[in-house]
């Protein structure tokens, strides 16, 4: 099956610093990712919509300029928090469309990764 | 309204079956799923089913869908201790999926 890899899975920083994360298809292309950001005990809310090659769609209420999204290739979306605030920590998760199958318009999920914001 | 509806909580003995419910709000979604959360992981797609069809039968999974009453239900057979997870009903709208907030399966010794 197609398989969503994502890093890293735990990342612990200062608050100022910026942490990326990365999210690989490793068995498909994909020229649409997505990011989430899961509360604890919640559904997942969608932060942005990647598209390779151009500019992410972010959801209302996300701010572009804090999460730093690049989709430079058909395997590799990216999401940079910048300046990293302790309300910033949370379980993001990546999904991704697989460009070869889309009729059913299943996503692949990464694995999330958890970032605490000291 | 918009959202897609779950109960937060199921608890099931080892065991028994176990019936997740969800209400969807678009009539016109063509595909709607069935994803798993394990405690600490990303979702995986247990199962979906096409608008056409009312029935889906994966092994100890049965989906079923009443597309006039918009509602989706999960029955998994046999429930064991490794179901414990979140699981997520998600639409296919025009502009992606919708999930609900998720119903957490607890399994009883």
């Amino acid at each position: 099956g197609a398989v969503v890899s994502q890093h890293p899975s735990r990342v612990i920083c200062k608050s100022g610093t910026s942490v990326k994360i990365e999210c690989r298809s490793l068995d498909f292309q994909a020229t649409t990712m997505f990011w989430y950001r899961q509360f604890p005990k919640q559904s997942l809310m969608l932060m942005a919509t990647s598209n390779e090659g151009s500019k992410a769609t972010y959801e209302q209420g996300v701010e572009k300029d804090k999460f730093l999204i690049n989709h430079a290739s058909l395997t590799l979306s990216t999401l940079t928090v910048t300046s990293a605030h302790p309300e910033d920590s949370s379980f993001y998760i990546c999904s991704a469309r697989d460009t070869g199958r889309t009729g059913t318009g299943e996503l692949f999920f990464g694995e999330g990764s958890r970032l605490t914001v000291l | 309204g918009e959202d897609v509806e779950q109960s937060l909580f199921l608890s099931v003995r080892e065991g028994d079956s176990s019936v997740i419910n969800c209400t969807y709000t678009d009539s016109s979604s063509t595909y709607l799923y069935w994803y798993k959360q394990e405690p600490g992981a990303g979702l995986q797609l247990l199962t979906y089913i096409f608008s056409n069809m009312d029935m889906k039968q994966d092994q100890r999974l049965t989906v079923l869908l009443n597309k006039k009453d918009k509602h989706l239900s999960l029955r998994i057979a046999d429930t064991q201790t490794g179901d414990s997870a979140i699981y997520f009903c998600a639409e296919k709208r025009a502009d992606g999926l919708t999930f609900g907030k998720g119903t957490h399966l607890i399994i009883q010794p």
